[in-house]
């Protein structure tokens, strides 16, 4: 069965420190697709990135940047020098089969929260 | 990007009154459209897979004679909430599948529902 498991409930950091969100998942599927979300206070989703299981190459846009790792069966994402802009809640999420656009699974997420 | 509205973005109701949640897609197709739920201060969870002329499929433990959804056209599915308790309170999220080849998934921004 799919399941998200993002362990970092809450997270406090000052601003312009570096935060990693950890998210580790499990799929008996090849082919899938991870993705991660952040949420703010208003609910609406922000998509921020989306990985498929072929492509383990680590991504980097601006201050985000995401770890793919398949051995280890991880999707991380850090935050580099951190705003308070960033306070929000962050969701890992999977897709199953071969296009992504299957239903998401969505981890618990990590309400980061930056301290200026 | 793709945009996908939902109306209305917030709604109080009296319990026992039923409360419909309309999602668009604006500038795309969609024959398959997913409605999520998320309790304050928790994950997302699917609650049904809408097609466009079809019944939804229904995820385990949701009612579908309480939740009803209709997928008439390939722009609009409708999720009605009938005789609404107070436990239904909750954050009401749909997406859209486009029809392109890869079959992205974009979000609606939500709405909130307080039944009292």
């Amino acid at each position: 069965a799919q399941k998200v498991t993002q362990a970092q409930t809450e997270i406090s950091v000052v601003e312009k420190e570096d935060v990693t969100l950890d998210c580790v998942y499990e799929t008996r599927d090849t082919t899938y697709y991870l993705f991660w979300y952040k949420q703010p206070p208003s609910g609406e989703l922000v998509f921020l990135i989306r990985r498929n299981s072929f492509d383990e190459q680590n991504e980097i846009s601006g201050r985000y940047s995401w770890n793919f790792q398949k051995s280890t069966s991880s999707f991380n994402f850090t935050i580099t020098a951190s705003q308070v802009v960033d306070s929000a809640v962050y969701f890992c999420a999977l897709s199953e089969g071969r296009t992504g656009a299957n239903n998401l699974f969505f981890g618990t997420g990590t309400r980061l929260t930056v301290i200026p | 990007g793709a945009v996908v509205s939902q109306h209305p973005s917030r709604v109080i109701c009296k319990s026992g009154t039923s409360v419909k949640i309309e999602c668009r897609s604006l500038d795309f197709q969609a024959t398959t459209m997913f409605w999520y739920r998320q309790f304050p201060k928790q994950s997302l969870m699917l609650m049904a897979t809408s097609n466009e002329g079809s019944k939804a499929t229904y995820e385990q433990g949701v009612e579908k004679d309480k939740f009803l959804i209709n997928h008439a056209s390939l722009t609009l599915s409708t999720l009605t909430v009938t005789s609404a308790h107070p436990e239904d309170s909750s954050f009401y999220i749909c997406s859209a599948r486009d029809l392109g080849p890869v079959g992205e998934q974009f979000f609606g921004p939500g709405t909130r529902l307080t039944v009292l």
